[in-house]
């Protein structure tokens, strides 16, 4: 079993619709979340940290729930700018410091 | 700024041959990290590099050496190349060790294929 798992998708939605991904993590001492947005051929871009308490940036949402150990990412409004590769990114510092990436959640915003 | 430079863009190498790939940041970051992406797979940590002087082992780092040669400066070695290293390379940096809220910055990345 992977230790940070996603669900591929690929995810094919209309523009202004709302998709939502979850991640799970199976080392109950991972300490920080990441999403991560990665276009066709290219490198992956900071979308943004999540916290503890959930944080929201413009059509994003990410939250954290330790107790279930998963992460989930909201985007409302989609937009076809939104189309790409959605990771999942844990870290830990236990046997070493560990970036843990999950394969990946394609989006297809369709027009 | 340019960010996170990485040389070459495409290699071939044949089995056996030896290379390495370039990285460099011009954001003052003390950690810089390499890792390579596989179809299907998350990006997987090869070598990474805390600060100036220092490096680790990451989750995959046979085959592979690293060198820090200075702070702006990371570069990654295959000695004898196999057809199992082929893969698109990805340098990136942070300013510490990665932790709450401090991104990884990447490079554009380096596809390598290994015939």
């Amino acid at each position: 079993r992977k230790e940070v798992e996603q669900d591929p998708g690929p995810f094919n939605v209309p523009e202004g619709a709302t998709v939502a991904f979850n991640c799970t993590y199976s080392n109950s001492a991972s300490q920080s979340f990441f999403w991560y947005r990665q276009d066709c051929r290219k490198e992956p871009k900071l979308l943004m940290s999540v916290y503890s308490s959930g944080n929201e940036d413009g059509r994003f949402t990410a939250q954290l729930n330790r107790a279930s150990q998963y992460i989930s990412l909201l985007i409302r409004d989609s937009k076809l700018s939104d189309s790409a590769t959605y990771l999942c990114v844990v870290t830990r510092n236990t046997g070493g410091f560990k970036t843990i990436f999950g394969a990946g959640t394609r989006l297809f915003v369709k027009a | 700024n340019a960010g996170v430079t990485q040389t070459p863009k495409f290699q071939v190498l044949k089995t056996g041959q030896s290379m390495t790939l370039q990285c460099a940041q011009d954001m003052n970051h003390n950690s810089m990290y390499w890792y390579r992406q596989d179809p299907g797979m998350g990006l997987r940590l090869i070598y990474y590099s805390a600060s100036e002087g220092t490096t680790d082992k990451g989750e995959v780092p046979n085959g592979y050496n690293v060198s820090r040669l200075n702070k702006r400066e990371f570069s990654l070695r295959l000695e004898s190349a196999a057809p199992s290293q082929t893969s698109v390379y990805f340098c990136a940096s942070s300013e510490r060790e990665v932790g709450a809220g401090r991104r990884q910055y990447f490079g554009p990345g380096t596809r390598l294929t290994v015939t």
